[in-house]
């Protein structure tokens, strides 16, 4: 139990396009969602939490209207990075937990390429 | 300081040993604490989570918490290559909900 999925796994842009990543949890409902972004050797970096049909929080010097997070229904989150530029290559990473507890159970990641 | 402390590594121990990676942290409010393993391009695992003070043991897994010292551990016993990863020491915030992580310790396990 408890898995999360993410789509696409892979994805190369042109700099100024923007992308689309999907999160979803496919067999429990996740009240809140979490994205978060990894460099190379670096630790995770909490982007914003994402709750069902409310407004993203997002973590201080996260741009909000670059990173765009929409969580519609109890499975499923979006992140789109609009106007990517290289700057924004990275690993994205999202989580899901179940509503009352704390535990984090993470997607496979999407790592992002922007030339 | 920072809110959650993991020695970066590597911390190297040969196959079949035991290995023991330490975190502390800041927030004495912290109820929660999970460990979680990151293999190389992939994304976090969960391990195990653990709440009250004391061990909990899972298999070759054992986390170790003591609340009033602000550390909890992770022992591998017969430590496996396959068990070289970075491991993750996340700690549940008490004002935000959000789970604050570690940078992380690199384990080799070396046959």
């Amino acid at each position: 139990g408890a898995v999360v999925s993410q789509h696409p796994s892979w994805v190369i842009c042109k700099s100024g396009t923007s992308v689309k990543i999907e999160c979803r949890s496919l067999d429990f409902q996740a009240t809140t969602m979490f994205w978060y972004r990894q460099f190379p050797k670096q630790s995770l970096m909490l982007m914003a939490t994402s709750n069902e049909g409310s407004k993203a929080t997002y973590e201080q010097g996260v741009e909000k209207d670059k990173f765009l997070i929409n969580h519609a229904s109890l499975t499923l989150s979006t992140l789109t990075v609009t106007s990517a530029h290289p700057e924004d290559s990275s690993f994205y990473i999202c989580s899901a937990r179940f509503q009352g507890r704390e535990t984090q159970y993470f997607g496979p990641g999407t790592r992002l390429l922007v030339l | 300081q920072k809110e959650v402390e993991q020695n970066s590594g590597p911390l190297s121990v040969p196959e079949g040993a035991i290995a023991s990676l330490n975190c502390t942290y800041s927030d004495r409010g912290s109820q929660s604490f999970f460990w979680y393993r990151q293999y190389s391009g992939k994304s976090p695992e969960l391990i195990m989570f653990i709440y009250s003070n004391g061990d909990k043991e899972d298999g070759r897994f054992t986390a170790q918490l003591n609340k009033a010292s602000q550390y909890v551990s992770l022992l591998i016993r017969d430590s496996q290559p396959s068990d070289s990863a970075t491991y993750l020491c996340a700690v549940g915030s008490s004002n935000t909900g959000k789970l604050i992580f570690g940078q992380g310790t690199t384990l080799q396990v070396k046959p």
